[in-house]
């Protein structure tokens, strides 16, 4: 069963702790991404990565930071330098950057 | 102002009735269109994807392109309870990798 899988569904940070979000695709998409979901809001882009080994900022990468080892891995860590950390997060996949993206269930990030 | 506008809603409607959102946008770059959509705590779910005018149809679901007006539509016919929730509109420029988000709308068929 092909899909997106996120870990953990909830997360919750203490001030100062760098948390690490899970993303892995068996849909053998090249192009992955990571957006953060505000209540009441759209997404908003964080990072995206087009292939194995490089990846590009999105709209909001400050205090975030990701790796691209596997290409049906792109784990999203949270930093303490990220001061509002609270909101869903959400990693999409897609076969190339223009083909329509398909998203996991998403991991909750509270504040402790 | 944001590139994608869409009404937040709430939306509320009776079962049975046709259910009308719809996105504008300022960029004519614009070129592939898609409806997601999402349920509360879930991952937004693709159901259309067009990338030229006119009208594509899958089952209840109508979607509509207008490039000359900026303007994308999409109709779900005799709605049901389970198509309460938020419709996200998404669109990606000719050159582009990267997918712009309208903010959604929240819709609620009533029973």
């Amino acid at each position: 069963d092909g899909g997106i899988t996120q870990s953990p569904k909830y997360l919750f940070r203490k001030e100062g702790q760098n948390v690490t979000l899970s993303c892995e695709q068996n849909l053998n998409h090249d192009a992955m991404y990571w957006y953060r979901q505000d209540p009441g809001q759209g997404l908003r882009l964080i990072y995206y990565s087009q292939i194995v080994n490089d990846f590009q900022k999105g709209d909001i990468a400050e205090g975030y930071s990701v790796s691209r080892e596997k290409k049906e891995s792109f784990p999203l860590t949270v930093t303490s330098a990220q001061k509002n950390p609270t909101a869903f997060y959400l990693c999409a996949s897609s076969p190339d950057g223009r083909q329509p993206q398909h998203f996991g269930d998403g991991t909750r990030l509270s504040i402790l | 102002q944001k590139e994608v506008e869409q009404d937040p809603g709430p939306l509320s409607v009776p079962e049975g009735a046709i259910v009308s959102l719809n996105c504008t946008y300022s960029n004519s770059a614009f070129q592939y269109f898609m409806w997601y959509r999402q349920y509360s705590r879930k991952g937004p779910e693709l159901l259309m994807y067009t990338y030229s005018s006119g009208n594509k149809e899958d089952g209840r679901f109508t979607a509509q392109v207008d490039k000359s007006s900026k303007y994308i539509s999409l109709f779900i016919r005799d709605s049901q309870p389970s198509d309460s929730a938020t419709y996200l509109c998404a669109m990606i420029k000719a050159a582009g990798n990267k997918l712009t988000f309208g903010g959604g709308t929240r819709v609620l068929v009533k029973p």
